[in-house]
């Protein structure tokens, strides 16, 4: 069966440049998150939906970052304009409700020169 | 502000001990626990999870406990492998299906 599905595994681009990560959530399951793993906070949730929709994205940190999910197998996150402080790896991750467990994919490594 | 934390970053336990791996949390309305193992490179994965409802959950090496009254959960793993080595995360689920992790704490089994 196919896990989470993240492009690109690696993102390297300049300061000022759009950047767009995209992720295919595991078939049948109606939750998506989206986190940013950094040292000093960990995995820190930037937004979630449940069936397509926007619950929660009290977590994404600036104006510069949107999310969407335009039907129950895609999603992106973008960041317009890029700076360095948003070096990181970028996880998502989907579940099925009712089971609580999240799994993951294997994370969209970012670095803004 | 972290509403879970792990204190501990780092872990060193000899090949065949006990390790045990801490975690606290300030909201008292979580109502599901989980730990997540994360190799280099690699997704979190699933570990073991526990509801708020039980104080112990185990699955073979790997047992979890819960104190409620403390809002402390641990992760313990007997005996602990070389192949244990990687970072642990204690996360927990508030009623709106957020999951909240803290920060990991890295262990390393010395063979």
């Amino acid at each position: 069966d196919a896990g989470v599905i993240q492009s690109p595994r690696h993102e390297v681009t300049e300061m000022g440049q759009e950047v767009t990560l995209r992720c295919k959530p595991i078939s049948g399951h109606n939750s998506l998150f989206w986190y940013r793993q950094t040292m000093m906070r960990g995995l820190e949730l930037l937004i979630y939906f449940n069936n397509n929709v926007p619950i929660d994205d009290s977590g994404m940190p600036e104006d510069r970052f949107s999310a969407k999910m335009p039907n129950a197998s895609f999603s992106t996150l973008k960041i317009q304009p890029s700076e360095p402080r948003d070096s990181a790896v970028y996880f998502c991750a989907s579940s099925f409700r009712r089971t609580g467990e999240l799994f993951f994919g294997e994370g969209s490594r970012l670095t803004v020169l | 502000d972290q509403q879970v934390k792990q204190n501990s970053p780092s872990l060193s336990v000899q090949e065949g001990r006990i390790s045990i791996l801490n975690c606290d949390y300030t909201n008292s309305m979580f109502d599901y626990f989980l730990w997540y193992k994360k190799y280099p490179a690699e997704g979190p994965t699933f570990l073991i999870s526990i509801s708020s409802i039980k104080d112990k959950n185990e699955d073979g090496r790997f047992t979890v406990f819960l104190n409620k009254s403390a809002k402390h959960l641990s992760l313990h793993i007997v005996p602990s492998q070389p192949g244990d080595s990687a970072v642990y995360f204690c996360a927990a689920k508030g009623r709106g299906n957020q999951f909240y992790f803290g920060t990991g704490t890295s262990l390393t089994v010395i063979p």
